[in-house]
């Protein structure tokens, strides 16, 4: 069966902090996603990579950054977390080419 | 305009009606569709992809219009567990990325 993983289901942060948010996917998918998800705004990517080391920026990549030193591990770091930021975020993986998307359960995040 | 424009909804119907969602897209060189699925505090699931002949997966249809840039849903005899939010999912235009709509809710009443 397969499984992506989040660190976090729930997460709250103070304004100013450093924050990872770490994805884990057991499907040897090239592909790995983070997205948020806002009421009213749907889901939005932040951050894609089509390879290891590899990443290009999505439609609202300001104020993130992504890591992804190996195949199965995508992680999202917010250098210094904003109330803005406060969101659902949710990891993906999929094979190659615009194929189906394997979603993590997602990390409620809140910045206090 | 936006890439993908759907019905946030709610569209709220008896158990064993037909129900149907529409949904726009900008971009006439994209070249995938889907349809997700979400159920409250839940991740996206994939419904079925969309092909240009359209396709049926048993009580679920769907169908893409290119002429007319939309791509559509039809749920026949629903049931209270089809009650979720139904996302609209378009590519880039050959990217591998793809946008989603803001999704459709629907609710199945007894």
């Amino acid at each position: 069966d397969v499984k992506v993983t989040q660190s976090s289901r729930y997460l709250v942060k103070r304004t100013g902090e450093k924050v990872f948010l770490e994805c884990v996917q057991d499907m040897d998918h090239e592909n790995m996603f983070w997205y948020r998800q806002d009421p009213g705004l749907g889901l939005r990517l932040i951050y894609f990579s089509y390879d290891v080391k590899m990443k290009e920026k999505g439609d609202i990549p300001e104020g993130y950054s992504v890591s992804r030193e190996k195949k199965e591990r995508f992680s999202l770091i917010l250098e210094s977390a904003s109330t803005n930021q406060t969101s659902m975020y949710l990891c993906a993986s999929s094979l190659p080419g615009a194929s189906e998307q394997y979603f993590g359960p997602g990390t409620r995040l809140t910045v206090t | 305009r936006k890439e993908v424009e759907q019905d946030p909804g709610p569209f709220n119907v008896p158990e064993g009606a037909t129900v149907a969602f529409n949904c726009t897209y900008s971009n006439s060189a994209s070249q995938s569709f889907f349809w997700y699925r979400q159920d409250c505090r839940k991740e996206p699931k994939l419904l079925m992809s969309v092909y240009s002949s359209g396709n049926e997966d048993g009580r679920f249809t769907a169908q893409l219009n290119r002429a007319s840039q939309y791509i559509s849903l039809l749920i026949r005899d629903s049931k209270l567990s089809d009650s979720a939010t139904y996302l609209c999912v378009v590519n880039k235009g050959g990217y591998q990325k793809v946008t989603f709509g803001i999704g459709t809710k629907l609710q199945v009443i007894p």
